[in-house]
């Protein structure tokens, strides 16, 4: 197993249009998690999956934001009607079981412009 | 609300030299994680602490956790080159694992 892979690594959009991004686990991992990460600070918290079932969601993230972990294998986060403040570093990360460590892959960064 | 406070924020030294990043928390947690971040990279997990007095020591990096003070440490001696990263620590909330991480520490070991 290569670790957590996302993509793309990076992607420029026009304000106002819909972006979707890509996480593929550790395979024998459970649980999966979105962060973003802005220049200079740590990750924020966006949404949290055990299997398929999304068992948490930032009271901060906006109605525009979704995410996805249909067979609860891969997931997906988009981003619809895209604003210039969405432009950040998009991290997802997966573990085996609550209190081990988890795994983050090299992460998608976005800029809207 | 969980809040997690890391300081310094940046720190730039010289190779040799021993020096250590603090974090504090501001509720109880027993499980707190050190990664750290080179520049454009993602993060790499270094230390996993899940009880009070635990100890963990990989090379020239040693962290611990003082759940009573809300205090983890991440000490480093004779600092070299290859250590210079942001590093980061996180505490889980009480909410289903969400970490809330602190600001980073830039650490910069100069040859």
């Amino acid at each position: 197993d290569t670790g957590v892979s996302q993509n793309p690594r990076h992607k420029i959009t026009k304000r106002g249009q819909n972006v979707t991004f890509r996480c593929d686990p550790i395979s024998e991992h459970n649980r999966l998690y979105w962060y973003r990460q802005t220049l200079g600070q740590g990750p924020e918290f966006l949404t949290y999956f055990q299997n398929e079932a999304q068992l948490e969601k930032s009271r901060l993230l906006s109605d525009r934001f979704s995410a996805e972990r249909p067979k609860g294998s891969f997931s997906t986060l988009e981003i619809q009607r895209t604003e210039q403040g969405d432009s950040a570093m998009y991290l997802c990360a997966s573990s085996y079981q609550g209190y081990a460590e988890a795994f983050f892959g090299q992460g998608t960064r976005l800029t809207v412009v | 609300e969980l809040k997690v406070e890391q300081n310094p924020l940046f720190l730039s030294m010289q190779e040799g030299k021993n020096y250590t990043i603090y974090c504090n928390y501001s509720t109880t947690s027993d499980r707190l994680y050190w990664y750290r971040q080179d520049p454009g990279k993602s993060l790499e997990s270094l230390f996993v602490l899940l009880s009070n007095g635990a100890v963990k020591q990989e090379g020239r990096l040693m962290a611990s956790l003082d759940t009573k003070a809300r205090l983890s440490t991440l000490h480093i001696t004779a600092a070299v080159h290859d250590l210079s990263a942001t590093y980061f620590c996180a505490v889980d909330s009480d909410s289903n694992y969400q970490l809330i991480w602190g600001a980073g520490t830039k650490l910069i070991i100069k040859p």
